[in-house]
């Protein structure tokens, strides 16, 4: 079955520091893959997504990712975080029809000044 | 504005309750889906509606009744829920099948149950 795993619940680091959040995914063909933002109190916003082609794939809010077969990743990266960045990160990979989302249970990202 | 709205934004009610979640989606897609989340669980796809017309239910209690009348507008009836069901129910809409478009969601109601 179709599995996403986000290995770190929680991630603190300062602001104008770099950032990558992990993501491993679990799927046997060539995987849709997503990153979602979501603010407290919120529902979750599209960041980037990867179907094919080139391995990094940009997004907005000056975030990137970097599709990795041999490794089953997808982690998300940022050169810079700005305060604003606090929230809470989810992948997800599309599995099967129906364009169903299969979601990682995120992670929660603290930004100190 | 997410195209994507949900109403009530907050809800509490009693356990031998009946209401109704509400989502609009004006983005012209043809899929809608439910996703339940709660604290320290990921995400869980409820149900999923291509065209108007149920195509997934995973294995939702039937005190949950979903409801798809056109390709705009989704409701998730709810009677006789339990505490556990408190939560944040998200509605997400997208346009293919595939994969491919990633989901719109709307902002969700947190739903508490007392």
């Amino acid at each position: 079955a179709q599995s996403v795993t986000q290995p770190d619940i929680h991630i603190t680091v300062s602001e104008g520091a770099s950032l990558e959040l992990r993501c491993n995914y679990s799927y046997g063909a060539t995987p849709y893959l997503f990153w979602y933002v979501q603010s407290p109190g919120q529902g979750l916003q599209l960041l980037l997504k990867y179907f094919s082609g080139d391995t990094l794939v940009q997004g907005i809010k000056g975030f990137e990712a970097e599709f990795k077969r041999s490794q089953s990743s997808f982690n998300l990266r940022k050169p810079s975080v700005h305060w604003s960045d606090a929230a809470e990160y989810f992948c997800a990979v599309a599995s099967g029809g129906y364009n169903k989302l299969i979601f990682g249970a995120g992670t929660r990202l603290a930004v100190h000044p | 504005e997410t195209g994507v709205t949900q109403t009530p934004r907050h809800l509490v009610m009693g356990m031998t309750n009946k209401k109704s979640l509400k989502c609009e989606q004006h983005l012209g897609h043809n899929a809608m889906y439910w996703y339940k989340q709660s604290a320290k669980k990921p995400l869980e796809l409820m149900f999923v509606y291509s065209l108007e017309e149920r195509v997934e239910n995973n294995s939702v209690p039937s005190r949950f009744s979903p409801e798809c009348p056109n390709s705009s507008h989704l409701f998730l009836h709810l009677h006789t829920l339990q505490p556990e069901d408190s939560a944040l129910y998200l509605c997400a809409s997208s346009q293919d099948h595939g994969g491919e478009g990633g989901y719109t969601f709307g902002s969700g109601t947190r739903l508490t149950v007392v």
